[in-house]
């Protein structure tokens, strides 16, 4: 079965510090995509950077970018230089065919809270 | 730019009552268009999925139903609330249907059932 799992419920960092959270995934799916996504304190969902199954290349964009670790199933969010503002939730998730149609799905989050 | 708008904003409904929520997607013609379903605290579940106009996919109902009325517009509807129906309500859309699009979503509609 398909399962996206994120083990840190919160994480506490200094501003203008660098943070990583992660991400492990199961998949039998040859091909799939992983997403992380920023959900503030209004609800909003925020896309933020994806990677590609495929793609050797690690993702990056902005101060984020991701360590993509194919053999062990895992998919860590680095954000550098951290401000303020991105103290948020924060959610994995991985996008693949579920036989009766494409399916996001979500892990459980980790909370980030950076302080001045 | 494509913008997508959800409606309500919010909503405190009473349990066995009615409900409807929206969003529209402008911008873009035949968007994917998807409901998700937030619990307090919780992860994001999709709930609902629809490629075209008139047909709409469930994946889980959560004595649910959706349908796509328009192009530009999804809905999601239950004639008798439940106090498990509480949470937030996510609208979102992606350009293709493709395992590899991107999902975009709306600012959500919280939804308290008493």
């Amino acid at each position: 079965a398909q399962k996206v799992t994120q083990t840190q419920t919160s994480i506490s960092v200094m501003e203008k510090t660098t943070v990583t959270m992660d991400c492990v995934y199961e998949t039998q799916d040859s091909s799939y995509f992983l997403f992380w996504y920023k959900q503030t304190a209004s609800g909003e969902i925020v896309f933020l950077i994806r990677q590609d199954s495929y793609k050797k290349e690690n993702a990056t964009v902005g101060h984020y970018s991701l360590n993509f670790q194919k053999p062990k199933s895992s998919i860590g969010l680095i954000i550098t230089a951290t401000q303020i503002e991105d103290s948020a939730v924060y959610f994995c998730a991985m996008r693949y065919y579920g036989g009766s149609g494409n399916k996001l799905i979500f892990g459980t989050g980790t909370l980030l809270s950076v302080k001045p | 730019a494509q913008t997508i708008h959800q409606w309500p904003v919010a909503e405190i409904k009473a349990v066995g009552s009615p409900l409807s929520l929206g969003c529209t997607i402008k911008g873009k013609s035949s968007p994917n268009l998807y409901w998700y379903w937030q619990a307090t605290g919780g992860t994001l579940q999709q709930l609902f999925y629809s490629i075209t106009v008139g047909q709409v996919e469930s994946v889980v109902q959560l004595n649910l139903s959706a349908s796509r009325p328009k192009d530009d517009q999804f809905i999601l509807s239950t004639e008798k609330l439940l106090l498990s129906h509480s949470g937030f309500y996510l609208c979102a859309w992606s350009l293709n249907w493709g395992v590899a699009e991107t999902l975009y979503f709306g600012s959500g509609t919280r939804l308290t059932v008493l």
